[in-house]
């Protein structure tokens, strides 16, 4: 297992199509969290998974955003109808509440690389 | 809401030397975790040093080490013998252990230049 991946890299998109990202979390690690972070800034927190739950949500993730996570694997990230403010980078990130694994949750998360979303 | 904030939008420090990064944090909280990552050009956030919150020793990981004061709501990030691959984004961040779910926030960030 190689860590956090995060498809696609970039993605430029013209205002008012949808798009979608996936990441694919530490395979062992139950929680995936989902973070933006624009220029200059910390990241921002957006959503969170426990398995296949999606547990939190912050009052960032409009309606046009919608995240799932099918079988406690995998997450997607979709945000429909795009918008020149949702240009930012988009942060995957997982940790495990079980014991014995590596990061456990009291500690902090392996993130991916992030994928760059820009909306022209 | 916790909130955590860095007041230097950047740093720079020569090849060798020392360089102090600040963080200060507000919350109501007495359980909670702080952390430190760095976010190098490739954009990849990486665990620099966490500290619990209900331990009094202040962490050191190798070359990075923290002053917590807990009182004062402050953790601060210290980088002795400072590398040209220490030059990053460095953020500070909060967790609350009293609270489910996890998650971080960050502060703004301080950009960190490395000198040779």
């Amino acid at each position: 297992d190689t860590g956090v991946s995060q498809n696609p890299r970039h993605k430029i998109t013209k205002r008012g199509q949808n798009v979608t990202f996936r990441c694919d979390p530490i395979s062992e690690h139950n929680r995936l969290y989902w973070y933006r972070q624009t220029l200059g800034q910390g990241p921002e927190f957006l959503t969170y998974f426990q398995n296949e739950a999606q547990l939190e949500k912050s009052r960032l993730l409009s309606d046009r955003f919608s995240a799932e996570r099918p079988k406690g694997s995998f997450s997607t990230l979709e945000i429909q109808r795009t918008e020149q403010g949702d240009s930012a980078m988009y942060l995957c990130a997982s940790s495990s509440t079980l014991p014995g694994q590596i990061f456990p949750a009291n500690y902090g998360y392996t993130f991916g690389s992030g994928t760059r979303l820009t909306v022209v | 809401a916790q909130t955590v904030t860095q007041s230097q939008p950047e740093m720079s420090v020569q090849e060798a030397e020392t360089v102090t990064l600040s963080c200060t944090y507000d919350t109501s909280e007495s359980d909670y975790y702080l952390f430190w990552y760095k976010q190098p050009p490739s954009r990849q956030m990486i665990l620099v040093i966490r500290q619990e919150a209900y331990k009094q020793q202040n962490a050191t990981e190798n070359r990075f080490s923290v002053n917590f004061q807990k009182a004062a709501k402050s953790f601060s990030l210290k980088i002795s013998d400072s590398q040209l691959g220490d030059a990053a984004m460095y953020f500070c961040a909060y967790r609350s252990r009293e609270t489910s779910g996890s998650r971080l926030t960050f502060g703004e960030g301080t950009q960190l230049t490395v000198n040779p």
